[in-house]
């Protein structure tokens, strides 16, 4: 099955800080490759995704980009926020057949941006 | 936003308790998920369903658990005899398709076994 390393935390940035959480994967196929964030008191929620190779997820500021050669999707913003303390997730899915929503997660990494 | 919510948010039991978790997944999603995470370590997939049976299990999910989706909206997760380490925070999820691939997860119920 997959299996997921990210980098462990906590992070603790100040605010407008440069930020990147490594992830990297095993994986059979070429599965899509997602981004979890989890605030304080709330589920999880999707950040961003990529589906194939060479793609580029982003959202609030956020990105990371789907790179086959060295099975990595680390997530990286230019300028955190407060508010962007929370808990992120690297995730990879199942290539396909029946497995579609069977994600593998990383153990997430917390990060805490003071201001 | 639709949203998918659960119910109750922190249950506690008694170790050979009976347990179900309650979820309304978005109303017009096709696939449901059970995911949990132990204190402090990975958010780990259950159970996978769709057109009303199990696609999918992991070694996890033993004889103790099963999920039922008995009226079209609920989608319930029911552990028969609690274990202390049945102890986790457990969390739905729905998708309204495998090409757009996105889980929307609720908050989470918290399940404590003493």
């Amino acid at each position: 099955g997959n299996s997921v390393t990210q980098m462990e935390g906590p992070v603790t940035l100040s605010e407008e800080a440069f930020l990147t959480i490594n992830c990297t994967y095993t994986a059979t196929g070429y599965p899509s490759l997602f981004w979890y964030v989890q605030y304080p008191g709330e589920g999880l929620q999707l950040l961003l995704k990529a589906t194939k190779a060479d793609d580029k997820g982003s959202n609030k500021g956020f990105e990371a980009t789907y790179r086959k050669e060295t099975t990595s999707f680390h997530l990286e913003k230019g300028s955190v926020q407060v508010s962007d303390s929370a808990v992120y997730f690297c995730a990879p899915g199942n290539a396909g057949g029946t497995s579609y929503g069977k994600l593998t997660f990383g153990q997430g990494t917390i990060l805490t941006v003071h201001p | 936003e639709p949203e998918v919510t659960q119910t109750p948010s922190h249950q506690v039991t008694q170790m050979g308790q009976e347990v179900i978790l309650r979820c309304v997944p978005i109303s017009n999603h096709l696939y449901f998920y059970w995911y949990r995470q132990i204190l402090g370590q990975k958010v780990e997939f259950l159970v996978s369903f769709y057109n009303n049976e199990i696609s999918e299990k992991s070694e996890i999910f033993d004889d103790q658990f099963s999920v039922e989706r008995p009226d079209g909206s609920n989608f319930t997760l029911k552990i028969r005899s609690t274990k202390l380490e049945d102890s986790a925070m457990y969390f739905c999820a729905s998708m309204l398709d495998p090409i757009n691939g996105e889980l929307f997860f609720g908050e989470g119920s918290r399940l404590t076994v003493l």
